[in-house]
């Protein structure tokens, strides 16, 4: 079956450094998301991607965010300097056609900012 | 506004026992989505059931069962002889047709299944 595929699983970095976090979505799904969730929190909405453009972002999708499809496969979230608070579990998620099929989820990245 | 509301922060049965798990929703669209996932200690989204707004069927799964009522705007879940296994946190989201697909979670439920 099909899946989401994120990397890395964890992430460790020292504030005020960038990071990119990867997702393959599955291969013929056109709608890209990326979610976030702090530790013991929930799921929070924060950018969703189609037609290389993005198509909706959150307040919390600031200018230190950036989401990118580089090569028709990745998806990327760079965050350029990051925060304590940006320490969660950052999901990506991608859809065929919005609607009428589920939204499925990678298995997330943990980013814990030092 | 869209809006998710999971009242019950924690419930805790012993196995066997049945337990329902409350989602209300807002929304203004007519045409809408509703989901549950649940995610186990491991932190994965394991997605359980997608329903739209015009299937007020009851639906059925094993053990599970979803009871989606529009006119209290809620979609309960309920999980018939409780396993340990069902351990986890069960997040219930939105999504409406205004939008771009974006899923609007609740705050979750955390339910601990004792053995």
């Amino acid at each position: 079956e099909p899946e989401v595929t994120q990397t890395p699983s964890h992430q460790v970095t020292q504030m005020g450094q960038e990071v990119i976090l990867r997702c393959v979505p599955i291969s013929n799904h056109l709608y890209f998301y990326w979610y976030r969730q702090i530790l013991g929190q929930k799921v929070e909405f924060l950018v969703s991607f189609y037609n290389n453009e993005i198509s909706e972002k959150s307040e919390i999708f600031d200018d230190q965010f950036s989401v990118e499809r580089p090569d028709g496969s990745n998806f990327t979230l760079k965050i350029r300097s990051t925060k304590l608070e940006d320490s969660a579990m950052y999901f990506c998620a991608s859809f065929r056609r919005v609607g009428t099929d589920t939204q499925y989820f990678g298995p997330g990245t943990r980013l814990t900012v030092l | 506004a869209q809006k998710v509301t999971q009242a019950q922060t924690e419930i805790s049965v012993v196995e066997k026992e049945d337990v329902t798990l409350d989602c209300v929703y807002e929304t203004r669209d007519t045409t809408y989505y509703l989901f549950w996932y649940k995610q186990p200690p491991s932190g994965e989204l394991v997605f359980l059931i997608r329903r739209n707004s015009f299937d007020e069927q009851n639906e059925i799964s094993g053990r599970y069962s979803w009871n989606f009522q529009k006119s209290t705007s809620s979609f309960n879940f309920t999980i018939t002889a409780s396993q340990v296994v069902d351990s986890a946190v069960y997040f219930c989201a939105l999504s409406g047709s205004s939008n771009t697909g974006k899923l609007i979670f609740g705050q979750g439920t955390t339910l601990q299944v004792k053995p």
